[in-house]
């Protein structure tokens, strides 16, 4: 199972939005909507921002939502914070019961 | 409130054994899933393993096939990973995680493992 494919990063000023692509094949994300997306500081454990690929769980900031089109999945983050400066993955449920991340990407607030 | 406490990690050479282990509390525990993901020294996370609520079935990352097994205990809240003849490559922090409708829902704070000569 070859990994999702993210950009290794992106950049933005804030308040502004950016958008964090995720792209796999018909036998993850374009079968299921299991696509789940992890924010992860340095040192620290990931912290699900975004289930089932457009849920925020609570306690999560409504600036972060999630979408799918086909086989490729998408994190925006809106009104951009300097907290929000983390390394994001995305994962995702595969049809051969297994599960699958995306290398994750860099976000740099600048 | 969920808590996931990895413990078992340490330093092996290589082809040697090491078993992780996880104890959870603040949820009903043989409701749910339990994964095991790693993520190696400055690089992404890779899912590991996962177990079934009961125990019934287990799936694996092709890259530890026939080396790590995972097995969970319902009556003492725990699930552990079996890992054999290890490598230099599975160098690596390894998290326990609660899965929620096949989501990985919950972390834990990781337990660092280290194969080196």
């Amino acid at each position: 199972q070859s990994a999702l494919t993210q950009p290794a990063s992106v950049s933005g000023s804030p308040g502004q939005s950016i958008t964090i692509s995720c792209t796999g094949t018909s036998s993850d994300i374009g079968s299921y909507n299991y696509v789940t997306w992890y924010q992860q500081h340095p040192g620290k454990a990931p912290k699900v921002m975004i289930c089932d690929v457009s849920n925020r769980p609570s306690g999560v900031s409504d600036r972060f939502s999630g979408s799918k089109s086909g086989n490729t999945a998408s994190l925006t983050i809106s009104g951009l914070q300097a907290e929000d400066e983390a390394d994001y993955y995305c994962s995702s449920y595969t049809t051969s019961s297994t599960w699958v991340f995306g290398g994750g990407t860099k976000l740099t607030v600048l | 409130q969920v808590q996931l406490v990895e413990s078992g990690g340490g330093v092996v050479q290589p082809g040697r054994s090491l078993r992780l282990s996880c104890a959870a509390s603040g949820f009903t525990f043989s409701s749910n899933g339990m994964h095991w993901v790693r993520q190696a020294p400055g690089k992404g996370l890779e899912w590991v393993s996962i177990v079934w609520y009961d125990g019934s079935k287990e799936y694996y990352a092709e890259s530890v096939k026939g080396r790590f097994t995972i097995s969970r205990d319902n009556s003492k809240n725990t699930v552990s990973l079996q890992m054999d003849s290890l490598r230099a490559e599975d160098t690596a922090v390894y998290y326990c995680v609660r899965d929620v409708g096949w989501n990985l829902a919950y972390w834990g704070q990781g337990t660092l493992v280290s194969v080196s000569s």
